[in-house]
C-alpha cells in the first residue's frame, strides 16, 4: 500500500541557506501535518493543510512557510536556516473531517533529516 | 504547556519480560495513540484508542485508557530485542481550537536486552 513520501530524504544546508522539504500524501489523504522533532525531543507541530487551505498554526518560525497544492502534496519552505532549526521533519497525512482522523488517525512519512552547517 | 508526559523515560528489561509505559494528558481527548520510533527513524503507528473506549489489544500490545485519570498506558508482552525503540503517546486533541495535529509526549526509551 502506498505511504506518505517524503523528499529528500536527507538534506544538508549551510547557515543562512534555504531548503523545500516535500510530502506527497495517501492517495485520497486531502490533510497534511509537518513536525518537527529535535534531536532528542518529542515531535512538535508545525503547521497543516486541509483541502488546500491552512487549517491549523503550531510553532513554526516566521522564517518558515508551506502550501498545499492541488494534488495534494505539500511543500515546506525554510529560509534564513539557522544550526537549531537541523531535526528531523515529519510529514503526516490523514482524511478529512474529525470523524474519519478521529477514528483512524494519520500516516507519518519517513521524515527528511535536514543537517544545518 | 506539554500536553503528554511519559514515564518512565527510559525503561531496560530481559527478553521475555512484559514492558509498561504510561502516558499522561492535560485536556480533553478525541483519542490517544502509540507510536514506535527507532532511532532517528520514522513515526509507525502502533494503536489508536478512541475516548470512548478503555482498552485496546493488538497482538502483544495492550493499551487502556482512563479518561477521568487522563492517562493511558502501554504494554508490550513477551518483549524481543527488536522492540528497542523510543515509545510516544499523541494526543488528538479539540482543545483550543486545534485542528487534529497531535500532540507528544516526551517519550519513553525500551531497551530490551537478549
Amino acid at each position: 500500500a502506498a505511504g506518505v513520501i517524503q523528499s529528500p530524504r536527507h538534506l544538508i544546508k549551510e547557515k543562512r541557506e534555504t531548503a523545500t522539504l516535500k510530502c506527497y500524501p495517501i492517495p485520497r489523504h486531502d490533510t497534511v501535518y509537518w513536525y518537527q522533532q529535535g534531536p532528542g525531543q518529542d515531535p512538535q507541530f508545525l503547521i497543516s493543510f486541509y483541502e488546500k487551505m491552512q487549517s491549523d498554526k503550531g510553532s513554526i518560525p516566521d522564517r518558515f512557510s508551506a502550501q498545499q497544492f492541488s494534488d495534494y502534496h505539500s511543500e515546506l519552505n525554510m529560509s534564513s536556516l539557522e544550526l537549531g532549526d537541523s531535526a528531523l521533519y515529519f510529514c503526516a497525512s490523514s482524511l478529512g473531517g474529525q470523524g474519519a482522523r478521529v477514528n483512524y488517525g494519520y500516516t507519518f512519512g519517513s521524515g527528511t533529516r535536514l543537517t544545518v552547517v | 504547556s506539554q500536553q503528554g508526559e511519559e514515564d518512565p523515560q527510559a525503561l531496560s528489561i530481559q527478553e521475555g519480560e512484559n514492558a509498561t509505559m504510561n502516558c499522561s494528558y492535560k485536556t480533553s481527548i478525541n483519542n490517544l495513540q502509540w507510536y514506535r520510533q527507532n532511532s532517528g527513524r520514522g513515526l509507525v503507528h502502533l494503536i489508536l484508542i478512541r475516548s470512548n473506549e478503555r482498552e485496546k489489544h493488538s497482538g502483544r500490545l495492550r493499551v487502556t485508557l482512563d479518561t477521568s485519570k487522563k492517562s493511558s498506558s502501554l504494554l508490550i508482552t513477551a518483549s524481543r530485542a527488536a522492540d528497542t525503540a523510543s515509545y510516544f503517546c499523541a494526543t488528538d486533541t479539540n482543545y483550543g481550537g486545534s485542528q487534529g495535529n497531535l500532540i507528544f509526549g516526551k517519550g519513553t526509551k525500551l531497551s530490551v536486552k537478549p
